[in-house]
C-alpha cells in the first residue's frame, strides 16, 4: 500500500484557517486522497476525497499538487469542535481498503 | 437516515472466552468493513465483506473471524480471547468498494479482556 505522511500535530486557533499537510510521494495514477478525521471516543468521519483537481465539499477544500505528490486539507474556520486527529489515506492498489497511519492531532485554541 | 450501529457498545469477557460483534450498516451499503483501533497499534483493517462474500482480510490471527449476511448486517466472532484483544472495535459500511467510495463508521464496541 502506498504511504502517506503526516506531521504528528498542528494547532490552530479558532475562526483561522488550517491548513493540514500530506505527502505522498509513492501515489499510483488510480490512487485516490481519502481524508477522514475522528473525533475524542466517536468513530472515523469522513471529510472529503480526490483524485487530481482540486475539491471542495460543505466541511472543507482539499487542494491536490499538480505531481499529486502531496495534498493540504484545508479548514476554512477551524471551531473547536474540528479538534480531532486527521487521517490522510490513499485509496487504491489492488483492494481498495482503508489503511490508516498515524494521522495529525488538531488542537483548536479557543 | 439511520447511520452504521453497533452492538454492543462495551463489552467485558474473560481470557479464553469467545465474543460475537454485531454491525448494521446504513440501509442500501452492501459493504461493511472491520477495524481494530488499539493505543500502541493505531487503526488497523480486518476484514471486509461485500455481498456476503470475504474480499479482504488484514493481517490479524485465524481466531477473528466475521461473516455478512443478506441483508449485508455482519458480525465479528473473536475466539480463545487474549489480553491483546482488549480493542475498539469499528465497524464501517459503504454503497460499494469502488477507490472512490466513503466509508462511514459506527460508534465502535469497547471489549475489555480481563
Amino acid at each position: 500500500d502506498a504511504k502517506t505522511t503526516q506531521p504528528n500535530s498542528m494547532e490552530s486557533n479558532e475562526e483561522e484557517p488550517v491548513h493540514l499537510p500530506c505527502n505522498h510521494s509513492t501515489i499510483s495514477g488510480t490512487d485516490y486522497i481519502h481524508w477522514y478525521r475522528q473525533l475524542p471516543s466517536q468513530g472515523p468521519e469522513y471529510v472529503i476525497h480526490g483524485l487530481t483537481s482540486n475539491v471542495n465539499n460543505r466541511m472543507a477544500s482539499l487542494a491536490i499538487a499538480e505531481d499529486r505528490k502531496s495534498s493540504t486539507l484545508i479548514l476554512h474556520r477551524a471551531t473547536l469542535r474540528d479538534a480531532a486527529v486527521y487521517y490522510c489515506i490513499l485509496r487504491g492498489g489492488s483492494n481498495y481498503k482503508l489503511t490508516f497511519g498515524k494521522g495529525t492531532l488538531l488542537t483548536v485554541n479557543p | 437516515k439511520a447511520g452504521v450501529t453497533q452492538t454492543p457498545r462495551y463489552l467485558i469477557k474473560t481470557r479464553g472466552q469467545q465474543v460475537t460483534l454485531s454491525c448494521s450498516p446504513i440501509s442500501g451499503h452492501r459493504s461493511v468493513s472491520w477495524y481494530q483501533q488499539t493505543p500502541g497499534q493505531g487503526l488497523q483493517f480486518l476484514f471486509e465483506y461485500f455481498s456476503e462474500t470475504q474480499r479482504n482480510k488484514g493481517n490479524f490471527p485465524g481466531r477473528f473471524s466475521g461473516r455478512q449476511f443478506s441483508n449485508s448486517r455482519s458480525e465479528m466472532n473473536v475466539s480463545t480471547l487474549e489480553l491483546g484483544d482488549s480493542a475498539l472495535y469499528l465497524c464501517a459500511s459503504s454503497l460499494g468498494v469502488l477507490r472512490d467510495t466513503e466509508a462511514f463508521f459506527g460508534q465502535g464496541t469497547r471489549l475489555t479482556v480481563v
